[in-house]
């Protein structure tokens, strides 16, 4: 079946150290996301990519970082500069097809990552 | 700037009519969506509505958008236990850019009383 994996479900970190949420497609869709959700907050957008080897910063990039090699993979890591990393981390997807068509994004079950 | 508000919390009895309100600020919105989120779990979309429709109709969900106020709603019609959940509402704006970038609300719990 079509989907978006993320792993691990959950994940914790230490003081001090980098730690990476996968994220895998085989929609075929060219646009991956990645979000942030604190409690009782909706979804805040952390990087963002339209096509293979690019991407971009969202609104709180800041303590994060991202690579896009693959198509179908768009990794996050938190990195110890993130002070706050407590959260539910949100990966999704969309086709990326153009201006003024219809792209809703799919999610993954998303990641939970707590501090040690 | 881009913004998009939620009430908080509705509860409702089973069986019962479900209305989830949704106000956006930016008038450039092509689509308006929205997403149900299960505890622990990612969202999963629903429905969508474009900017042009005013209605839209899917087995118990009807999406009404009034673009002059800027205001969207879900009606969930003989609500169940199993609709309890956070409904989110999304709207993409277009952009140079065209990120297909979302905008979410807040979130909307939904508490379904037997």
């Amino acid at each position: 079946d079509g989907g978006i994996t993320q792993s691990p479900k959950y994940l914790f970190r230490k003081e001090g150290q980098n730690v990476t949420l996968s994220c895998e497609q085989n929609l075929n869709h060219d646009a991956m996301y990645w979000y942030r959700q604190d409690p009782g907050q909706g979804l805040r957008l952390i990087y963002y990519s339209q096509i293979v080897n690019d991407f971009q910063k969202g609104d709180i990039a800041e303590g994060y970082s991202v690579s896009r090699e693959k198509k179908e993979s768009f990794p996050l890591t938190v990195t110890s500069a993130q002070k706050n990393p407590t959260a539910f981390y949100l990966c999704a997807s969309s086709i990326g097809r153009g201006q003024g068509t219809n792209q809703p994004q799919h999610f993954g079950d998303g990641t939970r990552l707590s501090i040690l | 700037g881009e913004d998009v508000e939620q009430s908080l919390f509705l509860s409702v009895r089973e069986g019962d009519s479900s209305v989830i309100n949704c106000t956006y600020t930016d008038s450039s919105s092509t689509y308006l969506y929205w997403y149900k989120q299960e505890p622990g779990a990612g969202l999963q979309l629903l429905t969508y509505i474009f900017s042009n429709m005013d209605m839209k109709q899917d087995q118990r969900l009807t999406v009404l958008l009034n673009k002059k106020d800027k205001h969207l709603s879900l009606r969930i019609a003989d609500t169940q236990t199993g609709d309890s959940a956070i409904y989110f509402c999304a709207e993409r704006v277009e952009g140079s850019s065209n990120t297909g970038k979302l905008i979410f609300g807040q979130g909307t719990t939904l508490q379904v009383k037997p």
